[in-house]
């Protein structure tokens, strides 16, 4: 099976413009998280998509939103980009959500 | 609020020994956890998961669990150069909305 995929896997944008991430999951799998990667705040939940619904939520601002089509491919998007922002985002797919998650690349962000 | 809490780091080992990564968290109805290991510049690979209390082998890796103690820990024998990567432990989800959360990691280096 192919892996988890993700595009871009690299983008630069300035403060205030907004931005759009894409995964593709596992062939099968239902369940897509993401999540911000950055040195001093580590790993951390955005929110996860299953069936086209928004299941879980993490702890972000408003800005940070996203969605799941029927094929189980999924967009984030990151509106009014702020510094703090730059950081690698992961998807990860799962069949069900709770067990095993296989992890994407990462589309590494850079806000100047 | 979950946590989960690792040593960052950097654990330096010979060639040979045994590394030994810990992990504690804070939510005791957590029943399950797993082992990330991530290079750098890459997305995090699951390598262990481990469902009740005791051990569970596989290879040159060893998870254990204690749920009293609220501590998980992985062991890796005979360590090699090419395990010196950043470690993450996660815990599953203890029912109701799954929020992952993960550690922050321990970096392993592993020196010939």
């Amino acid at each position: 099976k192919a892996g988890v995929t993700q595009t871009p896997r690299y983008l630069i944008k300035t403060r205030g413009q907004q931005v759009t991430l894409s995964c593709s999951p596992i062939s099968g799998h239902r369940s897509v998280s993401w999540y911000q990667q950055t040195p001093g705040q580590g790993l951390q939940f955005l929110f996860e998509y299953f069936s086209e619904t928004q299941r879980n939520k993490g702890n972000f601002p408003g800005r940070f939103s996203g969605r799941q089509f029927s094929n189980s491919r999924s967009e984030m998007n990151v509106s009014t980009l702020e510094l703090g922002d730059s950081a690698l985002y992961l998807c990860a797919s799962s069949s069900q959500g709770a067990e095993t998650q296989y992890f994407g690349p990462g589309t590494r962000l850079l806000v100047l | 609020q979950k946590e989960v809490e690792q040593n960052s780091g950097p654990l330096s080992v010979p060639e040979g020994a045994i590394a030994s990564l810990n992990c504690t968290y804070s939510d005791r109805g957590s029943q399950s956890f797993f082992w990330y290991r991530q290079y750098s510049g890459k997305s995090p690979e699951l390598i262990m998961s481990i469902y009740s209390n005791g051990d569970k082998e596989d290879g040159r890796f060893t998870a254990q669990l204690n749920k009293a103690s609220q501590y998980v820990s992985l062991l890796i024998r005979d360590s090699q150069p090419s395990d010196s990567a950043t470690y993450l432990c996660a815990p599953a989800s203890s029912g109701g909305s799954y929020i992952p959360t993960f550690g922050r990691g321990t970096s392993l280096i592993v020196h010939p």
